[in-house]
């Protein structure tokens, strides 16, 4: 079946320091990649995606890199900041639907 | 990229009452809209897909009698949530996708915070 796990936070860091969240998949068949971000009180927001194996998508500093070897999807940034405080979701989608991670609670302190 | 509005952010609303929730495709048409409920600190449960002008498939243990969901048109699905309970408390997300297949992304609403009293 398709699943998403991800590391269980909360996760604090100060400002300018590098942030990892982990996330492993498991899927049918070959499905997109995504990080989505929810801010307090929102809904969610795509942050970067990636189609394929080995494709690596990036937007605002995050990174994230399909890697089919180690069904993994980890979330990078090199240097966080207090407005990256917010909870991130990975998710896979083999098809029409979403599968969700529990979601990582990140707060960057100044 | 494109919008999703979701209509109210917030409601409150007594025990024993219905309440209709909105999701519009603003720029786009979509011929399948998600319904998702987030309890505090939890990930997204995918309670029922909603596709134009045809009934909702419902996940297993959504009770479809209780939320019930219209998609009349293809920029427009709605779930009502009838007689809440607090239990029903919750956050209600919707998200639809401009096209089918596994490369378009998802497209979320701004969520309705729910508290029944």
């Amino acid at each position: 079946g398709n699943s998403v796990t991800q590391m269980e936070g909360p996760v604090t860091l100060s400002e300018e320091a590098f942030l990892t969240i982990n996330c492993t998949y498991t899927a049918t068949g070959y499905p997109s990649l995504f990080w989505y971000v929810q801010y307090p009180g929102e809904g969610l927001q795509l942050l970067l995606k990636a189609t394929k194996a080995d494709d690596k998508g990036s937007n605002k500093g995050f990174e994230a890199t399909y890697r089919k070897e180690t069904t993994s999807f980890h979330l990078e940034k090199g240097s966080v900041q207090v407005s990256d405080s917010a909870v991130y979701f990975c998710a896979l989608s083999p098809g029409n639907q979403f599968y969700f991670g529990t979601g990582t609670s990140l707060t960057v302190i100044p | 990229g494109a919008v999703v509005s979701q209509h109210p952010s917030r409601v409150i609303c007594k025990s024993g009452t219905s309440v209709k929730i909105e999701c519009r495709s603003l720029d786009f048409q979509a011929t399948t809209m998600f319904w998702y409920r987030q309890f505090p600190k939890q990930s997204l449960m995918l309670m029922a897909t909603s596709n134009e002008g045809s009934k909702a498939t419902y996940e297993q243990g959504v009770e479809k009698d209780k939320f019930l969901i219209n998609h009349a048109s293809l920029t427009l699905s709605t779930l009502t949530v009838t007689s809440a309970h607090p239990e029903d408390s919750s956050f209600y997300i919707c998200s639809a996708r401009e096209l089918s297949g596994r490369n378009t992304e998802a497209f979320f609403g701004q969520g309705t915070r729910l508290t029944v009293v």
